[in-house]
């Protein structure tokens, strides 16, 4: 079965810094992978998703995923983190021909001033 | 906003009593997941509907939960007898339809969070 492990439950950045955030997956098939970011008492947003075109993926509120499939990894990136980025983060696996989503434990974002 | 409503947004019910939330997913989109997701953890899945059919259920899934679809549209998850473990807030999610190219992404609404006494 396919799964996710977010690294770090709590990353925390000063404004202007880079974001990165962790995401390692294991699938025995080729996996499509997505970023959430919640706020607080919200549902989930979607960020952006990886569905086997390009590996380098661009989201909304200028974010980013490279997909590795030799690392097994799906890291979320921010060049330049802002106040309004301080979220619940989460990503998430699904194979095609299974009908749920699994997801990470998610990666609290703070960013100081 | 994704479409996708819940009502209600929060619940506080005591152990022991029955409660219902309701999902509206988006108008278009045949297929309605439920997830539960506790505090410091993503979302777990519970349940999957494709129009009125419930097609998958997951062990999280006791007996005292129930969900249905009756018309296709909206949906319902039912608990009884809460307990406090129940304690969550409880996520629909509608994705398009397959067929029409947007099979990858689920929608999520704002879920309901329900608290146990």
């Amino acid at each position: 079965a396919q799964s996710v492990t977010q690294l770090g439950s709590h990353v925390s950045v000063s404004e202007g810094a880079l974001v990165l955030l962790r995401c390692n997956y294991s699938s025995s098939v080729p996996p499509y992978l997505f970023w959430y970011v919640q706020y607080p008492n919200q549902g989930l947003q979607l960020l952006l998703k990886y569905t086997s075109a390009a590996t380098l993926v661009k989201g909304i509120n200028g974010f980013e995923a490279e997909f590795k499939k030799s690392e097994t990894s799906f890291h979320l990136t921010k060049p330049s983190a802002h106040m309004s980025d301080a979220a619940e983060y989460f990503c998430a696996v699904m194979v095609w021909g299974n009908n749920d989503m699994r997801f990470g434990a998610g990666t609290r974002l703070t960013v100081k001033p | 906003d994704t479409g996708v409503s819940q009502n209600p947004r929060h619940k506080i019910t005591k152990r022991g009593q029955n409660v219902t939330f309701r999902c509206d997913p988006i108008s278009e989109h045949n297929r309605l997941y439920w997830y539960r997701q506790t505090l410091g953890q993503g979302p777990e899945f519970l349940t999957y509907f494709q129009n009125e059919a419930q097609l998958e259920k997951s062990r999280l899934l006791s007996d005292r939960f129930s969900a249905e679809r009756p018309k296709g549209s909206f949906s319902t998850l039912e608990i009884q007898r809460t307990e406090q473990g129940d304690s969550a807030m409880y996520l629909c999610a509608s994705p398009p339809d397959p067929l029409a190219g947007g099979r990858d992404t689920q929608y999520f609404g704002p879920g309901t969070r329900l608290t146990v006494l």
